[in-house]
């Protein structure tokens, strides 16, 4: 069985500061990691993903996160928050033999406040 | 607009009656998927198709839900004998073949089952 845990339910972050948006994963297999946002009223925007190689991704919006195998952690981080960057982030994984099934985290509500 | 599509965007129904939902893929995706979010949640899988076969189903998917993809183009997903526990958010991906791409999701259509 696969499964994501986001041990936050909420962070918030002034405006300038680094955001740091925690996740672990258990799967049985080597893991493909992702991070989706979602705004209000929208459905999952993409936002990065580990597939192999190098442990720290970079994606979309000046965000990155890093693949730690030891910690079974792909925490995301970005160096310096955004207000337009408040949203509802997840993070999921996908066994590489089940290669079609994500298993979401329950999501941690970012606040970045001016 | 290439995104995923889904349609309708929101639905009240009484509880008992049946609903259909539609969703449109991107178009040179082969995979598309079906998952439903309920408040305070991260999306949970129902089903994915590889063009028009439905090679998995979830637990949560009842006998009163049904999925199609005819033609491996668009999918549709009814509720027969709606519940008032079927009210969420039913979010349609869709991705292409192969290890570790990240599926893109629809906006979603919200059922509310009154």
């Amino acid at each position: 069985a696969q499964s994501v845990a986001q041990p936050e339910d909420q962070v918030n972050v002034a405006e300038g500061n680094p955001l740091t948006v925690k996740c672990t994963y258990s799967v049985s297999g080597n893991p493909y990691l992702f991070w989706y946002v979602q705004y209000p009223n929208r459905g999952l925007q993409f936002l990065l993903k580990y597939i192999t190689g190098d442990n720290l991704v970079k994606g979309s919006y000046g965000f990155e996160a890093e693949f730690n195998k030891s910690q079974t952690s792909f925490h995301l981080k970005k160096p310096s928050a955004l207000v337009s960057d408040s949203a509802l982030y997840f993070c999921a994984v996908r066994d590489h033999l089940n290669d079609y099934k994500l298993s979401f985290g329950a999501g941690t509500t970012v606040t970045v406040r001016a | 607009d290439t995104g995923v599509s889904q349609d309708p965007r929101h639905k009240i129904t009484k509880r008992g009656q049946n609903v259909t939902f539609r969703c449109d893929p991107i178009s040179e995706h082969n995979r598309l998927y079906w998952y439903r979010q309920t408040l305070g949640q991260g999306p949970e899988f129902l089903t994915y198709f590889q063009n028009e076969a439905q090679l998995e189903k979830s637990r949560l998917l009842s006998d009163r839900f049904s999925a199609e993809r005819p033609k491996g183009s668009f999918s549709t997903l009814e509720i027969q004998r709606t519940e008032q526990g079927d009210s969420a958010m039913y979010l349609c991906a869709s991705s292409s073949r192969g290890q570790g791409t990240e599926a893109f999701f629809g906006q979603g259509t919200r059922l509310t089952v009154v």
